[in-house]
């Protein structure tokens, strides 16, 4: 089954500086990755994602780049805030007739004022 | 709905009782997920449904763990005879296909078991 790994498991920035954080996969056949934020105590939300024939994809202040050579993705985040405090979430997820997204082990992002 | 709305919120549990979880998923959505998150925020994935038919049952410790999803009906999650690593938030997430849509998230069903 697919494997996600992700690193770092925490991320201290100062507000303003940019923040990146990796994840690489195992399965050759998946071809979704998206991006989670979760907050604490409260849900997962979908905050970008890339598809397999694309990649780069951006959305003002966040990036996500893929290399399907590598299998590895990347989450950038620019001119960081407070706000983008939390707990951000790759996952990988194959199609091949069914959808299962496996979960990257998370990142901890704090953003110091 | 436009949200996947899940019951309880929070469910405390003695060791050895039965704990049941609700979810209905967003209007239209075809597909219901159910992951477990425990402490070190890892998501491990339970269940899935196509409607009311299970789709992938892998990540189900199938001794204790059952889930439905039935026609006009909230899904349920239920753990039998609860033990204390049962403890971990719930959540249960829907999506419209297989097309690779986003996973929609409820807001979770916390549960201690003590």
């Amino acid at each position: 089954g697919e494997n996600v790994e992700q690193h770092p498991s925490t991320l201290s920035v100062q507000e303003g500086d940019s923040a990146v954080i990796k994840c690489t996969y195992s399965d050759s056949a998946s071809n979704y990755f998206p991006w989670y934020k979760q907050e604490l105590g409260k849900r997962p939300q979908l905050i970008i994602d890339i598809r397999s024939n694309v990649g780069e994809k951006k959305d003002q202040r966040i990036a996500v780049t893929l290399n399907k050579t590598a299998k590895h993705f990347s989450l950038h985040i620019t001119e960081t805030q407070p706000e983008d405090s939390a707990v951000y979430f790759c996952a990988a997820s194959d199609s091949g007739g069914y959808q299962k997204v496996t979960f990257g082990t998370g990142t901890k992002l704090q953003v110091i004022p | 709905g436009e949200e996947v709305a899940q019951t309880p919120k929070h469910l405390v549990r003695g060791e050895g009782q039965k704990a049941k979880l609700y979810c209905a998923p967003i209007k239209g959505h075809s597909y219901v997920f159910w992951y477990q998150q425990v402490l070190k925020n890892e998501f491990k994935f339970l269940i899935s449904f196509q409607n009311e038919n299970v789709f992938d049952e892998t990540g189900m410790p199938k001794e204790r763990f059952s889930a439905k999803c039935l026609p006009n009906s909230p899904c349920s999650l239920e753990i039998q005879a609860t033990k204390l690593e049962d403890s971990a938030v719930y959540f249960c997430a829907s999506s419209q296909s297989l097309d690779n849509s986003p996973l929609h998230f409820g807001n979770g069903t916390r549960l201690t078991v003590t």
